[in-house]
């Protein structure tokens, strides 16, 4: 187990509302980073944090945002949701040294009517 | 730009086969990180190694074995005598090595290597 936990595990929502999936990370990671993994694809960087500030962010448009907290949780935020957010939401945890391994929770699974 | 390519989409063996996963990838960066995870149905990505861009030794653990080529740039992962708990979607990924703090130390994943091992 890696310590990382996310909830919901799963979720349903119609096009144009908006969710907001959560991550807690492992107690003393200092950096948060969600991936987006379409089904049959491999995962895709969306947007990392450290202490509490966005620390890169990737091809992904403004609707989806973040936030992290001192409490080592943090959230992704999903607006006007569209057909193909349907996937995978990761978050992943790790130290900041800009080397370390980043272990992954075990998901959110969002599907978008 | 950094790329991760496995071309195996699919492999299926035979339970205490060898089996050999591939992958290549594409960077500039002179230092850099590699990575493989397992991803079970269950949904997780379970880390299983990482190895800098200077250390070319390759590496075993138990069943698992990984060959670390830079002059093909290859990081190929061979499993021994698989068993059916091997079964899962295998990723290899890639990130650079940021030496200062503003720098995002994302990972680079290649498309996946479902791998099943039938009894």
């Amino acid at each position: 187990e890696t310590g990382v936990t996310q909830s919901p595990t799963h979720l349903i929502k119609t096009r144009g509302q908006q969710v907001t999936l959560r991550c807690s990370s492992q107690s003393g990671h200092n950096t948060v980073s969600w991936y987006q993994q379409a089904l049959g694809q491999g995962p895709q960087f969306i947007f990392q944090y450290y202490r509490e500030e966005e620390n890169g962010r990737g091809n992904f448009p403004p609707r989806f945002s973040g936030l992290q907290f001192p409490n080592y949780s943090s959230e992704l935020n999903v607006n006007a949701l569209e057909l193909d957010d349907s996937a995978l939401y990761l978050c992943a945890s790790s130290p900041w040294t800009g080397k370390e391994t980043q272990y992954f929770g075990p998901g959110t699974r969002l599907l978008v009517l | 730009a950094q790329k991760v390519t496995q071309a195996q989409t699919e492999i299926s063996v035979v339970e205490k086969e060898d089996v050999t996963l591939d992958c290549v990838y594409e960077t500039r960066d002179t230092t850099y990180y590699l990575f493989w995870y397992k991803q079970p149905p269950s949904g997780e990505l379970v880390f299983l190694i990482r190895r800098n861009s200077f250390d070319e030794q390759n590496e075993i653990s138990g069943r698992y074995s990984w060959n670390f080529q830079k002059s093909t740039s290859s990081f190929n992962f061979t499993i021994t005598a698989s068993q059916v708990v091997d079964s899962a979607v295998y990723f290899c990924a890639l990130s650079e090595a940021p030496f200062i703090i503003q720098g995002a130390q994302k990972l680079v994943f290649g498309q996946g290597t479902r791998l099943t091992i039938n009894p």
